[in-house]
């Protein structure tokens, strides 16, 4: 079956950088996009970006340019997002997403398939 | 960037009642493009509908998608009480991908 499963909850201090992975398995890995999806305590979902394994194509909402990184290793079939400067504000958990593109790059299906989600805590 | 806005806050409901949460965009979404998650306390949010009005696999057929534009609606037929939880829209046709705020619905 598939499963996307995450590393486990990290604490961080302000100014430094986490890397979350999500390893996936019982699918193709190169076939599917791996986006991003991160939710602080007690408020909605955010989208931050994607990466496709086959390409390493990636792309970031604007509010991330230049502070994450987003790559993944197809002979582990992990992803892997690392976002810098943490500041308290980016205390949430973090959220792996599985989506289908088609042959003009659009997604057909939504996020059909997601990890566990890690708690990333920012603080001093 | 398109904002998905979703009113009300919160939906307070019987068992058994239907349930019609709204999500409305700020400009035109392809119907192909938008999605209906459910998320429960500590858990993932999971995908309820994609393209507007398709089941995803396991979904009950309680749970259903329609609407076009800038206007959607996921209605739940018959409330159960393991439907509470928190109801996100999502478009994923246009970057950046754009949740709304979320509809919390409770059940009485």
């Amino acid at each position: 079956q598939v499963q996307l499963v995450q590393s486990g909850a990290e604490v961080k201090k302000p100014g430094a950088s986490v890397k979350v992975s999500c390893k996936a398995s019982g699918y193709t890995f190169s076939g599917y996009d791996i986006n991003w999806v991160r939710q602080a305590t007690g408020q909605g979902l955010e989208w931050m970006g994607w990466v496709n394994p086959k390409s390493a194509n990636t792309g970031y909402a604007q509010r991330f340019q230049g502070r994450v990184t987003m790559t993944m290793s197809t002979s582990t079939s992990t992803a892997y997002m690392e976002l810098s400067s943490l500041t308290s504000e980016d205390t949430a958990v973090y959220y792996c997403v599985r989506y289908f593109s088609d042959s003009s790059g659009y997604y057909t299906k939504g996020g059909d398939y997601w990890g566990q989600g890690t708690l990333v805590t920012v603080s001093s | 960037e398109i904002v998905l806005t979703q009113p009300p806050g919160t939906l307070s409901l019987s068992p058994g009642e239907r349930a019609a949460l709204s999500c409305r965009a700020s400009q035109i979404v392809s119907s192909d493009y938008l999605g209906w998650y459910q998320q429960k306390p500590g858990q993932a949010p999971r995908l309820l509908i994609y393209g507007a009005s398709r089941r995803a696999t396991g979904i009950p057929d309680r749970f259903s998608g329609s609407g076009s534009g800038t206007d959607f609606t996921l209605t739940i037929s018959r409330l159960e009480p393991e439907d509470s939880a928190v109801y996100y829209c999502q478009q994923y046709g246009i970057s950046p991908l754009t949740f709304g705020g979320g509809t919390k619905v409770e059940i009485k």
